[in-house]
């Protein structure tokens, strides 16, 4: 596609419930990356890929939230037993190798724990 | 922590006008700073970025100015146009291990009346 592409737009979970979140990166962009943005708030930073070097997981607010990348491509962030907290918009981005300033953002996944 | 903050919340202009976008940051050792436009329902989107080696860059009507001394970022915007509402954030990056990981700042409302 053109752009980045996350799925679902929308998300509603039952806390404790486990989802999972999708990111179709822009093909050919080898750098990925999942922020997550509070209501009214700035964006916060989770977890960074980048080809195939170890990801930088220092984002991620505690161990029920993983991401992985199949093939270098396709991104899913994974978030287990889910609490109140963790409803937010969760983007996505990516970038040409070496121009992580220039990150193209999808549209986000809004999650919503009830 | 570091942290990237913004002096005003919100910001209202008249169409035509010049609109000025503040930010202060704390992290010294910053060498990227950039400027995103999110609107409604839409992930962020690229406007310019500086390096810590610059004081100025201009991109279409719009300009980013640099004050390494007292930490600030600015985002100016020549003519605004209603299409320029929009919530804007600086966000910086430290390179060196921070490579890829960005920080953002709370994000300044632009309303632009016609």
């Amino acid at each position: 596609g053109a752009g980045v592409s996350q799925s679902p737009s929308n998300k509603v979970t039952e806390k404790g419930k486990d989802v999972e979140l999708r990111c179709d990166p822009i093909s050919g962009h080898t750098a990925l990356y999942w922020y997550r943005q509070s209501l009214g708030q700035g964006l916060e930073f989770l977890i960074y890929f980048q080809g195939n070097s170890a990801p930088d997981k220092s984002g991620l607010p505690s161990d029920r939230f993983s991401a992985e990348r199949t093939g270098g491509s396709v991104s899913t962030l994974t978030i287990q037993r889910t609490q109140q907290e963790d409803s937010a918009v969760y983007l996505c981005a990516s970038s040409r190798q070496g121009a992580f300033t220039e990150a193209f953002f999808g549209q986000g996944t809004r999650l919503t724990v009830v | 922590g570091e942290s990237v903050g913004l002096h005003l919340p919100t910001l209202s202009v008249q169409e035509g006008d010049n609109s000025i976008i503040n930010c202060a940051y704390s992290n010294s050792a910053s060498d990227y700073f950039i400027w995103y436009k999110q609107e409604s329902g839409k992930g962020p989107q690229f406007i310019i970025d500086i390096r810590s080696n610059m004081d100025k860059r201009q991109g279409q009507r719009v300009t980013v100015l640099l004050n390494k001394t007292v930490k600030h970022l600015s985002l100016q915007i020549a003519a605004t146009q209603p299409g320029d509402s929009a919530v804007y954030f600086c966000a910086e990056n430290a390179g060196g291990t921070s490579y890829g990981k960005l920080t953002f700042g709370q994000g300044t409302i632009l309303t632009v009346h016609p």
